[in-house]
């Protein structure tokens, strides 16, 4: 298994709503990353986990909360979030030296 | 942190030409990426090259690494090479890395 599988593929929510973002991979990845991309703009990183442990946090505003419960899933979790957080919202694994990432497919989402 | 330029920024070419995408990054780095981002998002891992040179098909890359930069070649140009061309660099940390993306080279091939 060489993919990192995001759900949901769209997710449309509130501003007073809570939501998930799951991001699950088998290929025995040490490290596990979110990336935020706008429109016509590169991926810019989050969050970085390392062994499970969250090892960078690219001050992130705290209605974006990260969560790495094993070494396959990552779960990014969403509450109170504003308009301008609508992007498409990028999974990424590595080994933890990497020889490259491989990243998912995104959850593009909307906040209205 | 690491500046990575990407140029040029946008790229039209028509179906069958050749074409040189560069990356120019402001620091050494052990981690290189290029990617190709399709219309739906998908960032398409096409080649991990720190340094050296690479081919897969009619995609080809080079990293001087000394001299900070790296070259893809697309050569024989087809409408599914359309997307977004993005370069990545990270240095490697044990706490994982962190991958930095140029702005990227937006590539339309015409039939």
């Amino acid at each position: 298994d060489t993919e990192v599988t995001q759900t949901p593929k769209h997710l449309v929510m509130g501003m007073t709503n809570k939501k998930s973002l799951k991001c699950e991979q088998h290929m025995g990845h040490r490290a596990m990353y979110w990336y935020k991309q706008k429109a016509k703009k590169p991926p810019e990183l989050m969050f970085v986990y390392s062994y499970e442990k969250l090892s960078i946090n690219e001050s992130v505003p705290s209605r974006f909360s990260p969560e790495c419960p094993n070494s396959s899933l990552l779960n990014l979790h969403l509450h109170a979030l504003q308009p301008e957080d609508s992007a498409l919202y990028l999974c990424a694994s590595s080994q933890v030296v990497s020889r490259g990432y491989t990243f998912g497919s995104g959850t593009r989402l909307t906040v209205v | 942190g690491i500046q990575v330029e990407q140029s040029p920024p946008d790229l039209i070419l028509q179906e069958g030409a050749n074409s040189t995408l560069r990356c120019n990054f402001s620091d050494s780095v052990n981690n290189l990426q290029w990617f190709h981002q399709n219309p739906w998002g998908q960032l398409i891992n096409l080649f991990y090259i720190p340094s050296g040179t690479k081919q897969n098909g009619r995609l080809s890359a080079t990293t001087v690494a000394t001299e900070r930069y790296s070259l893809l070649y697309i050569s024989s140009s087809q409408t599914t090479d359309s997307g977004v061309y993005f370069c990545a660099v990270a240095r490697i940390k044990a706490a994982g890395n962190k991958l930095t993306f140029g702005g990227g080279t937006r590539v339309l091939v015409k039939p």
